[in-house]
């Protein structure tokens, strides 16, 4: 029962270029969302998140859109650097619920010089 | 303002022994939340906790898992009689309040040989 799915395992981008993840999800309890990366070796780090009462949030070159209806979000990133190339993990949780993360399988993204 | 320590950062253990893992949370964050990620997938929850309290273990395998969160000391995770399948990376999270302030920690790489 695989909640949220990320159903690009990789993808590559030219460094100056928009990287473009996507993330969909099935259970419509959902009221908030979150991108995380992730180094090999590490701890997935925060980047951005969403509330489902918004369609967008902006921080600085990543930007996180929400359909609702879709049931579907997305992770910008503009322009791409280098330093990007990381797994990026989608992850969406119930506010009012269990507080706990459900997580995507990753997309593990690659910008290249 | 130290993350979420988690220790050790490697652990091997021969088949049938018992593995601990330790997590610190941040400062002020009454939350602990432990995640475990198998080879290529995403992370998946495995029990929440408040001090001295367990309060969802929805994630937890039913058998030879347990986790505490005593009054004073890091939680920890406890693995009994581990088998190869129990070899993956796990990770340890904390927050104030909810999935607001999620911080992950660097996690254990658990080897079972």
């Amino acid at each position: 029962d695989q909640q949220v799915k990320q159903n690009s395992p990789s993808l590559s981008v030219q460094e100056g270029r928009i990287s473009i993840l996507n993330c969909d999800y099935t259970n419509s309890m959902f009221d908030y969302f979150l991108w995380y990366k992730k180094y090999p070796a590490e701890g997935p780090t925060f980047l951005i998140s969403i509330s489902s009462i918004k369609d967008k949030n902006e921080d600085g070159r990543f930007t996180v859109f929400l359909n609702k209806s879709a049931k579907h979000l997305s992770l910008h990133i503009v322009p791409s650097q280098p330093g990007d190339s990381a797994v990026y993990f989608c992850a969406a949780s119930v506010i009012q619920g269990a507080q706990k993360l459900v997580f995507g399988q990753g997309t593990r993204l690659t910008i290249n010089p | 303002n130290a993350g979420v320590m988690q220790n050790p950062r490697h652990l091997v253990r021969r088949r049938g022994q018992e593995a601990r893992l330790r997590c610190s949370p941040m400062k002020g964050h009454s939350h602990v939340y432990w995640y475990r990620q198998l080879p290529e997938e995403g992370l998946k929850f495995m029990v929440y906790l408040q001090k001295e309290n367990i309060i969802d273990e929805s994630g937890m395998p039913k058998e030879r898992f347990s986790a505490e969160f005593p009054k004073e000391g890091p939680s920890i995770l406890r693995i009994q009689q581990v088998v190869r399948g129990d070899s993956a990376a796990y990770f340890c999270a904390s927050s104030p309040q909810g999935p607001y302030g999620y911080t992950f920690g660097s996690g254990t790489r658990l080897t079972v040989v």
